[in-house]
């Protein structure tokens, strides 16, 4: 089954860039998706199809996809943006739905 | 606005079964795949089933498949699983999310399942 690998925490400074990786085979050929989510709530869609981003939500929050690695950028970190991270794409070989580990980001 | 609301939550035994709702509004409901995804106690998320939009097509995740059925009632806006032979390690809140293309665009604040003795 298709794998999708985060690291488990990245911290960074208020007002840095904050890179969150997601690895996973060929991953480049796949739609990406990543949610947001804080302690005790749902997550929530903060890109979708690897650059898109729902109504609401941010520009400072980005995505690219290539190769073997999917990565969420998010410029001028806020406090707020503390949270975990997930990635998502389909499996179309195996119809299953597959979430990354997930990444912890704290904001130092 | 879209809201999706779970219930059926609970503290069953192991190898008791439980049933679950979604009930949903704000949007044509018969018009999108539906599904569900768990998130285990301080664990990541793990999407558990998905069902078309005319319940033509169900998927489930390999840790269910036997043991849960997903389904739908699109005159009662409603998604349900139905959970059978519950084990310990199902123990975890389960999401019921729209789903839009690829991804989950939709979640509602789920609802707790513990299985223990």
């Amino acid at each position: 089954s298709y794998v999708l690998t985060q690291p488990p925490s990245v911290s960074v400074a208020p007002g840095q860039t904050a890179r969150i990786t997601c690895g996973g085979n060929n991953i480049g050929s796949k739609s990406v998706h990543w949610y947001q989510q804080k302690p005790g709530q749902a997550p929530v869609l903060f890109v979708y199809d690897d650059n898109d981003r729902p109504s609401g939500i941010p520009e400072r929050f980005s995505g690219s996809n290539s190769g073997n690695t999917a990565t969420l950028t998010i410029s001028r970190v806020e406090a707020g943006d503390e949270a975990d991270y997930y990635c998502q794409v389909w499996d179309s070989n195996s119809d299953h739905v597959v979430f990354g580990g997930g990444t912890k980001l704290t904001v130092l | 606005e879209v809201h999706l609301v779970e219930s059926g939550g609970g503290l069953v035994k192991p190898g008791e079964p439980l049933r679950l709702s979604c009930a949903a509004s704000g949007f044509t409901f018969s018009r999108y795949t539906m599904n569900w995804v768990r998130q285990a106690p301080g664990k990541g998320l793990e999407w558990v089933s998905s069902i078309t939009s005319s319940s033509s097509s169900k998927f489930y995740s390999d840790s269910v498949k036997g043991r849960f059925t997903i389904s739908r009632d699109n005159a009662k806006n409603s998604l349900y699983l139905q959970m059978n032979s519950l084990r310990v390690e199902d123990t975890a809140v389960y999401y019921c999310a729209r789903v839009s293309g690829e991804f989950r665009d939709y979640w509602g604040q789920g609802t707790l399942v513990t299985v223990s003795s």
